[in-house]
């Protein structure tokens, strides 16, 4: 099972939108739509931002968001905040009772 | 409110094994399969599989097999992760996570254990 491709990088400055790509294949991410997102801060265990595509957590700001297309699945943070610097991973069901996750997004503030 | 809480670092020499605990609170134990994830020095996040804690059967991704091991106690809501035959590319964090039986996302993360393999 391959690891889900992200872009190794991205960056916004404050208030602008920051989308983050997540590209599978059919037997992942185009195959269901359990697509979930996580935020990790340094030297932090990961977080939960969002799960089965678009939907959010309690407590997770509105900014955040998820969606997807055929096998692309993506994170967009609306209104980009100092505190949302950080890495970003999605993952996915993959079948069999598998995941995967993807290689990693590390987001910085212009 | 679910809650895992893992031991602590491990220097460990080449050839020998560890074990990481991750103790479960919170909730029914049972109602959440606890699941185990990877990260090496300055790298992603990889899923090394998981146990589900109403059977005690695990699943173990590719590339984790053979080698690791994952068990539980359900007397104690606490579940184990065994590396044996350890190598230099095993020091890394590894965190257990919990996921919800019905769910397909991780809900709740340990505070991951670091292990150092090195002569």
């Amino acid at each position: 099972q391959s690891a889900l491709t992200q872009p190794p990088s991205a960056s916004g400055s404050p208030g602008q939108s920051v989308t983050i790509s997540c590209t599978g294949t059919s037997s992942d991410v185009g195959g269901y739509n359990y697509v979930s997102w996580y935020q990790q801060h340094p030297g932090k265990a990961p977080k939960l931002m969002i799960y089965e595509v678009n939907k959010r957590p309690s407590g997770v700001p509105d900014r955040f968001s998820g969606s997807k297309s055929g096998n692309t699945a993506s994170l967009t943070v609306s209104g980009f905040q100092a505190e949302d610097e950080a890495d970003y991973y999605c993952t996915s069901y993959a079948g069999n009772n598998n995941y995967v996750f993807g290689t990693g997004t590390k987001v910085t503030v212009l | 409110q679910v809650q895992l809480v893992q031991s602590g670092s491990e220097l460990k020499k080449p050839g020998a094994s560890v074990k990481i605990s991750c103790k479960a609170s919170g909730y029914r134990f049972t109602t959440y399969s606890i699941n185990w994830v990877r990260q090496a020095p300055g790298q992603g996040l990889e899923w090394m599989g998981w146990i589900n804690t109403n059977t005690g059967n695990p699943t173990y991704a590719q590339g984790f097999t053979g080698r690791f091991v994952f068990s539980l106690d359900a007397s104690v809501g606490t579940t184990h992760l065994q590396i044996s035959s350890l190598k230099a590319d095993d020091s890394a964090v590894y965190y257990c996570v919990g996921r919800m039986v019905r769910g397909n996302w991780f809900d709740s993360w340990g505070q991951g254990t670091l292990v150092i393999v090195s002569s």
